[in-house]
């Protein structure tokens, strides 16, 4: 699976924008991008992923640059509940032996300041 | 949907002993994960299964560590003998084996191995 390299930390303003970058240069062109996040002894929550078109729900946005290279995870309001651990992912597309695994690294830490 | 679920939350066990984490996958999903999580070595795959056959197994760190899956709605994770560095929180995922559907993680089993 291709790396992905994430900031370490982050801080934000409750009530703004929090904007996460995720750098993944060595993507390949069936590599999806997945974000999650995990709240302090919660197990890993989904928020959304993508392949090469920008995606919104109603957790958050993903806009992926036209290269795939890089992402960023948008929460648009941030609020005090979404200070988490928040984990950027490529994972390979389903037709591929083994492709349903999800490799995870160190995350960033986002804390969320009132 | 109860989610996926685990028990024990918590075990504590001394060195030496043999120790089973359950985990119940939501109903209708047919992938398996189980991951361990440490401070030093983060969220690590250790094995998981497509239609309760093991897939991938190579993060099982040795012989001490079994998973089995023994039908649609059950699996377990066996460490026998438990040593004090087994200590982590094992988590449990599931997902449908489809079109990049996202993982679902249960609560986790913390481990305390004395």
């Amino acid at each position: 699976d291709a790396k992905t390299t994430q900031p370490t930390s982050m801080d934000c303003a409750e009530g703004r924008a929090a904007n996460l970058p995720c750098n993944h240069s060595t993507i390949s062109g069936n590599e999806y991008v997945y974000w999650y996040r995990q709240i302090h002894s919660q197990g890993p929550q989904y928020i959304i992923h993508g392949l090469k078109n920008n995606e919104t729900n109603e957790m958050a946005s993903l806009i992926i640059t036209e290269d795939r290279k890089s992402s960023t995870l948008i929460l648009p309001h941030a609020t005090l509940r979404d200070t988490a651990v928040y984990y950027c992912i490529v994972r390979v597309g389903p037709l591929v032996q083994g492709a349903q695994k999800l490799v995870f690294g160190q995350g960033t830490r986002l804390t969320i300041n009132p | 949907d109860a989610g996926v679920i685990q028990s024990p939350r918590h075990e504590v066990t001394e060195m030496g002993q043999e120790v089973t984490l359950r985990c119940k996958p939501i109903s209708g999903h047919n992938s398996l994960f189980w991951y361990r999580q440490t401070m030093m070595r983060g969220l690590e795959l250790l094995i998981y299964f497509n239609n309760n056959v093991p897939i991938d197994d190579s993060g099982m760190p040795e012989d001490r560590f079994s998973a089995k899956m023994p039908n649609a709605s059950f699996s377990t994770l066996k460490i026998q003998p438990s040593e004090p560095r087994d200590s982590a929180v094992y988590f449990c995922a599931s997902s449908p084996r489809q079109n990049n559907s996202p993982l679902h993680f249960g609560n986790g089993t913390r481990l305390t191995v004395t």
